[in-house]
């Protein structure tokens, strides 16, 4: 089953602990992204990889780092969690091909920082 | 500056009522996705739009893109409480493998039997 997964789902910790979400794809996908969902803005991506170790800043990095050492893995760390990083966290992996163009999200992960 | 703007926010129906849910945006997009959302959960891919003026049916659901691909719009037909969730369109920029998703601020769904 095509399948994107998240560690852990929830996660409540305080300001300044470093914590790492874990995410891994089944689909031998070279696109992967880490997006954060907060009520009024939607989702917004924060970092995206096109392939083992090419990784970018998407459009909220500050505070997060990612690391794409193999392709079906690709972490979120957050060094120096502040409360404003409290949110609901997704990874995706997608797929182009042609006209085609699919992306699938994990689960989430709801992370509050205290 | 949010490019995608969807309308309604929230919309409460009764079961079997039709309804519509709209996306716009000043930007042309190369393609237009619909996902939904169901509590406790990742998005979930409904449709991929590419062509301007294209109507893609998926049962009792109709989704077209504008003919300038600066819009779309999400038809439901006889609502079920099945279809409740969070739709959120995502238009496609940029071409090639640098294509960027911008995903809209989602239209609440309340579906009631």
């Amino acid at each position: 089953e095509a399948q994107v997964t998240q560690n852990p789902r929830y996660l409540i910790t305080v300001t300044g602990k470093k914590l790492t979400v874990t995410c891994s794809q089944n689909m031998n996908h070279e696109y992967m992204s880490w997006y954060r969902q907060d009520p009024g803005l939607g989702l917004r991506q924060i970092y995206y990889s096109m392939n083992v170790e090419v990784t970018d800043k998407g459009d909220v990095p500050e505070g997060y780092k990612v690391s794409r050492k193999e392709k079906r893995n690709f972490p979120l760390i957050l060094e120096s969690p502040s409360p404003n990083q409290t949110s609901l966290y997704f990874c995706a992996s997608r797929h182009r091909s042609g006209l085609l163009d699919t992306q699938y999200f994990g689960p989430g992960t709801r992370l509050t920082v205290l | 500056t949010q490019l995608l703007e969807q309308s309604p926010q929230f919309l409460s129906i009764q079961e079997g009522e039709n309804l519509t849910v709209y996306c716009n945006s000043s930007s042309v997009f190369s393609s237009l996705q619909w996902y939904r959302q169901e509590p406790g959960e990742g998005p979930v891919l409904l449709v991929t739009v590419v062509t301007g003026g294209e109507v893609k049916k998926l049962k009792r659901l109709t989704f077209q893109f504008g003919d300038a691909r600066k819009d779309s719009s999400l038809h439901i037909t006889a609502a079920q409480p099945g279809d409740t969730g969070l739709y959120l369109c995502a238009g496609g920029l940029g071409g090639g493998a640098t294509n960027k998703l911008i995903f809209g601020t989602g239209t609440l769904l309340a579906v009631q039997p």
